[in-house]
């Protein structure tokens, strides 16, 4: 069965400093693959997606993503982490070809220091 | 617009006590429709999905029910509840049959099980 791996449970980051998630998922074949992001009191929302194309892609607030496939990977970075980043973010992963059930990782919660 | 609601928003009930959660959708017609958990210390797992009124998939065996009586309402249940059956309950929606649409969320319910 597909699995999702996130790699650090727990990320406490200064306000500037640079920031690198990682994900790693199981399945060999065609996959989409999201990353979620949950601020405090809000609902889980959309950061980013990679379907096809540039493995290279760019969210929202500054996010990017980078789809490795000989690694398995789907790595969430940005250069310089705000305040405001501090919430927990998943990775999730579906088949290429499925209803578009999502496989989810862990979470990785950022703290972000001021 | 869309939106989703779940309620109720929290909810502390007795072991062997029957569960009815409820998540409906606005905005929108014929969603995929997802309820999630998330227990602690683990990620978000898909509990069924819905692609339409009364077709209800089971991706895990366990001791909850969902049903879809109307389009945009999706009922997770259960007649007794054991202790494990705490968590955070998330419903969500999408549109159309490509799986890598996005996915919505709905603010949870937190249900602890005493």
């Amino acid at each position: 069965a597909q699995s999702v791996s996130q790699h650090n449970h727990h990320v406490i980051l200064s306000e500037a400093a640079s920031l690198e998630l990682g994900c790693n998922y199981s399945y060999g074949g065609t996959v989409n693959l999201f990353w979620y992001v949950q601020y405090p009191g809000q609902h889980l929302q959309l950061l980013l997606k990679y379907f096809s194309g540039d493995p290279l892609v760019k969210g929202i607030k500054g996010f990017e993503a980078e789809f490795i496939k000989s690694k398995f990977s789907f790595n969430l970075r940005k250069p310089s982490v705000q305040w405001s980043d501090t919430a927990e973010y998943f990775c999730a992963v579906n088949e290429g070809g499925s209803q578009g059930n999502l496989i989810f990782g862990k979470g990785t919660k950022l703290s972000v220091k001021p | 617009s869309q939106t989703i609601h779940q309620w109720p928003a929290t909810l502390v009930q007795p072991v062997g006590s029957p569960l009815s959660l409820e998540c409906t959708v606005e905005g929108t017609s014929n969603p995929n429709l997802y309820w999630y958990r998330q227990a602690a210390g683990r990620g978000l797992q898909l509990l069924f999905y819905s692609v339409g009124i009364g077709q209800i998939s089971s991706e895990v065996p366990q001791n909850l029910s969902a049903s879809r009586p109307q389009d945009r309402q999706f009922i997770l249940s259960s007649k007794k509840l054991l202790l494990s059956d705490s968590g955070f309950y998330l419903c969500a929606w999408s549109v159309g049959v490509r799986p890598y649409n996005e996915q919505f969320f709905g603010p949870g319910t937190r249900l602890t099980v005493l």
